[in-house]
């Protein structure tokens, strides 16, 4: 257990509809980054926040948005929601970074989205 | 730009065999980091080791050891005495510095028969 948790496990939804993933990072971390695993994109990288703010952004669709709260969990919100959106999402998160040094990324268990 | 090639998509080996999971990557930059990650059956990503450019020592944890070498920008991983719990897909994974996000390659699907 990474201590990353992400809600839901699963998410089975239609084309054009919305949806909410949500994950919260371990205690103290205070980084978050979404990733998109697909069979023909595999693991990408989707955007970053760092305590509250954007950081860094990936291949992120427009129809794609996130955030971080003040409590540090984070949301992602997929739009307008297309067959080929269907993917694992996954949450990590990673402890303040000393510099420009780059800290070890933990995993959430990820959102399994199917898009009918 | 930053690429991490995982050239071997699918091995399979049977259990107690040594097998070792190959990773090229590609960076400008002089200082980077790199990782290997596990995707067990279940899903999850989960950590195995973080190595910055500037340690260029092997490490070993148990049955797993990393083989670093900047001359030929690989990072090896190989499993000794493989047991039916390895199998898994096996992610390599480069970070640039100050760059944060990852840049995996395209995995290694693992198979180990009893």
């Amino acid at each position: 257990d990474s201590g990353v948790t992400q809600t839901p496990k699963h998410l089975i939804t239609a084309t054009g509809q919305r949806v909410t993933l949500r994950c919260s990072p371990r205690s103290g971390d205070l980084s978050v980054y979404w990733y998109q695993q697909s069979l023909d994109q595999g693991l990408q990288f989707l955007i970053q926040y760092y305590n509250g703010e954007e950081r860094a952004k990936g291949n992120i669709l427009e129809r794609f948005s996130a955030q971080q709260f003040p409590d540090l969990h984070s949301e992602l919100n997929l739009s307008s929601l297309e067959l080929g959106d269907s993917a694992l999402y996954f949450c990590a998160s990673s402890p303040p970074a000393g510099g420009l040094n780059t800290e070890t990324q933990y995993f959430g268990p990820g959102t399994r989205l199917l898009v009918l | 730009a930053q690429k991490v090639t995982q050239a071997q998509t699918e091995i399979s080996v049977v259990e107690k065999e040594d097998v070792t999971l190959d990773c090229v990557y590609e960076t400008r930059d002089t200082t980077y980091y790199l990782f290997w990650y596990k995707q067990p059956p279940s899903g999850e990503l989960v950590f195995l080791i973080r190595r910055n450019s500037f340690d260029e020592q092997n490490e070993i944890s148990g049955r797993y050891s990393w083989n670093f070498q900047k001359s030929t920008s690989s990072f090896n991983f190989t499993i000794t005495a493989s047991q039916v719990v390895d199998s898994a897909v096996y992610f390599c994974a480069l970070s640039e510095q100050g760059a944060q996000k990852l840049v995996f390659g395209q995995g290694t699907r693992l198979t180990i028969n009893p």
